[in-house]
């Protein structure tokens, strides 16, 4: 069965902390992982990855796919209270389905 | 970039009522849709692929007759919700792809309350 496991599921930590989070995945017919951020309302998309050991970076954010490993990691630097969210791993597959992980929660103190 | 708008935001309904949620694609023509549901603190669940201009596929578990689906165009699809219970209240959101290949973007959602 197709899946995508993200870790930790929720995390705590204080402002200017860098946070790293995981995604695995069992996938068949893998065609890209993407990540993206959900605050109060629908996901907003951050990153899709489709090579190995690539990194795709966005201000503090970046991202890099391990497809021999199976897995992916967003990391913020110098985190921020904007940046308390939730953060969704997802695998595209060839024949056009899109599995979401359960999510990190990551909650930014001040 | 591409939008997706999702309307209405928010529904508060009466068991036994049907509601329509509709999906535009504003710039640029999408073939398929797909609608998730996302109860409290879960993660995104994929409901069923909305195909323009044939049936939608559902996924295992997710009941045909009460949640139809209608992608008449190219950048519109709905989902209604039938004879809706409390137990359909969630949130219901959108998405398309403007390419094979491409990433989803997300509609803003659908808060469904059902009473």
């Amino acid at each position: 069965e197709d899946k995508v496991v993200q870790s930790p599921l929720s995390l705590v930590v204080h402002e200017g902390d860098t946070v790293t989070l995981n995604c695995s995945y069992e996938v068949t017919n893998f065609r890209s992982l993407l990540w993206y951020k959900q605050e109060k309302k629908a996901p907003t998309f951050l990153f899709m990855l489709t090579s190995s050991g690539i990194e795709k970076k966005s201000g503090r954010l970046s991202s890099i796919l391990d497809k021999k490993e199976l897995f992916s990691i967003l990391n913020i630097t110098a985190t921020q209270t904007g940046d308390s969210a939730v953060y969704l791993c997802a695998v595209d597959h060839r024949d056009d389905k899109i599995i979401f992980g359960k999510g990190t929660r990551l909650h930014i103190l001040p | 970039g591409a939008v997706v708008s999702q309307h209405p935001s928010r529904v508060i309904c009466k068991s036994g009522t049907s509601v329509k949620i509709e999906c535009r694609s504003l710039d640029f023509q999408a073939t398929t849709m797909f609608w998730y549901r996302q109860f409290p603190k879960q993660s995104l669940m994929l409901m069923a692929t909305s195909n323009e201009g044939s049936k939608a596929t559902y996924e295992q578990g997710v009941e045909k007759d009460k949640f139809l689906i209608n992608h008449a165009s190219l950048t519109l699809s709905t989902l209604t919700v039938t004879s809706a219970h409390p137990e359909d209240s969630s949130f219901y959101i959108c998405s398309a792809k403007r390419g094979i290949g491409s990433p989803l973007h997300f509609g803003n959602g659908t808060r469904l309350t059902v009473t």
